[in-house]
């Protein structure tokens, strides 16, 4: 069964630094590996993807993602962070069969410090 | 591309009431997903729907629970004699078919059954 985990509750990191939001992931196939960032009372907003190609994946907002398939690992990095990015984040795995549903992990909330 | 719209945005209601959410998902998606979202978790998958086709129910939807996708585009979930344990955020997400395409999320419901 596919599965992610996300080891940390909570992120502190002070402005300006980069940050790092880990995950790890179970699958029995091709991983397709998702992250999603949640604002208080808000649905989840895309981030960015890995399908296949480069390990280092580029999204919004200065984003980016490491896929490392030894360490079956997809943190998500930013090189300087801002009190903006605050917020809970979500990764998540796409299922491989036919619905194609995500199976998520339980989320890191993410806090930025001036 | 007007995004993913649910409604309400909010709803309380008494155990035992039954209640209805509605999803508009983007225009031309055939995919539609519901998600359950509890505190301190991710999101869990409820349902799945490509065009009007109910095309797999978690075994969290209980028979309480009643998904519609009338004609393929908006789609309600129906709750009926509500528990205190029902209460949660709703979440749709719709996605095209094609390629890697990822979901878009609405903002969600969020249930209080008092």
């Amino acid at each position: 069964a596919q599965s992610v985990a996300q080891p940390e509750d909570q992120v502190n990191v002070a402005e300006g630094n980069p940050l790092t939001v880990k995950c790890t992931y179970s699958v029995s196939g091709n991983p397709y590996l998702f992250w999603y960032v949640q604002y208080p009372n808000r649905g989840l907003q895309f981030l960015l993807k890995y399908i296949t190609g480069d390990n280092l994946v580029k999204g919004s907002y200065g984003f980016e993602a490491e896929f490392n398939k030894s360490q079956t690992s997809f943190h998500l990095k930013k090189p300087s962070a801002l009190v903006s990015d605050s917020a809970l984040y979500f990764c998540a795995v796409r299922d491989d069969r036919g619905t194609y549903k995500y199976i998520f992990g339980t989320g890191t909330r993410l806090k930025v410090l001036a | 591309d007007t995004g993913v719209s649910q409604d309400p945005r909010h709803k309380i209601t008494k155990r035992g009431q039954n209640v209805t959410f509605r999803c508009d998902p983007i225009s031309e998606h055939n995919r539609l997903y519901w998600y359950r979202q509890t505190l301190g978790q991710g999101p869990e998958f409820l349902t799945y729907f490509q065009n009007e086709a109910q095309l797999e129910k978690s075994r969290l939807l209980s028979d309480r629970f009643s998904a519609e996708r009338p004609k393929g585009s908006f789609s309600t979930l129906e709750i009926q004699r509500t528990e205190q344990g029902d209460s949660a955020m709703y979440l749709c997400a719709s996605s095209s078919s094609e390629g890697q395409r990822e979901q878009y999320f609405g903002p969600g419901t969020r249930l209080t059954v008092t």
